[in-house]
């Protein structure tokens, strides 16, 4: 089982929509959570780290279930720019630490 | 801060040629990463230093692959020889981490470098 599962979409919506990815984990023992932006042909960039109570950035939210392993982002009011691949990120403490876990992705497509 | 620098941008080689990849981390981060990026297995962490010593070296491919990192200040990833298949978008990250793991800056990314072995 892979440590970090998204759904790869695509998703298509119109401006405006909100749109909400999950992502799943498998070591219980996860303690640090991201979501990550990656655009067309770009490096991954950090969009915003998951607490545990969630957090909200603007038009992001993000919001972490422990009991059942999930991450998700939600986006509201979607913009043209918002177009990309986000990436569920999970950092594992232990043997591995420092070690990354990133899912493959789930592309977002906001058409006009 | 320059951010994490990579060269060469592209490289096209051919088939059983040595391809080097270069990594300047940013100024004091202590662990770097190389990962390989392709549109079927995604990204995929291949090894990362902690000071400089490679902690974690299991996703390495294969013994044609090889990474070191003489200083804070410079890693190179190698493929001796290439192959068709090693064709994809290698990056290299790097950051800090604090107590017990938890990061103290975000994973920052280079541009990447562009590999096409025919």
């Amino acid at each position: 089982r892979k440590e970090v599962e998204q759904d790869p979409g695509p998703f298509n919506v119109p401006e405006g929509a909100t749109v909400a990815f999950n992502c799943t984990y498998s070591n219980s023992a996860s303690q640090s959570f991201f979501w990550y932006r990656q655009d067309c042909r770009k490096e991954p960039k950090l969009l915003m780290s998951v607490y545990s109570s969630g957090n909200e950035d603007g038009r992001f939210t993000a919001q972490l279930n422990r009991a059942s392993q999930y991450i998700s982002l939600l986006i509201r009011d979607s913009k043209l720019s918002d177009s990309a691949t986000y990436l569920c990120v999970v950092n594992n403490r232990g043997s591995t630490l420092g070690r990354l876990y990133f899912g493959r992705g789930t592309q977002l497509t906001v058409w006009p | 801060d320059a951010g994490v620098i990579q060269s060469p941008r592209h490289e096209v080689t051919e088939m059983g040629q040595e391809v080097t990849l270069r990594c300047k981390p940013i100024s004091g981060h202590d662990y770097l990463f190389w990962y390989r990026q392709t549109m079927m297995r995604g990204l995929e962490l291949l090894i990362y230093f902690n000071n400089n010593v490679p902690i974690d070296d299991s996703g390495m491919p294969e013994d044609r692959f090889s990474a070191k990192m003489p200083n804070a200040s410079f890693s190179t990833l190698k493929i001796q020889p290439s192959e068709p298949r090693d064709s994809a978008v290698y990056f290299c990250a790097s950051s800090s981490f604090g107590v017990a793991g938890e990061p103290s800056s975000p994973l920052h990314f280079g541009n990447g470098t562009r590999l096409t072995v025919t």
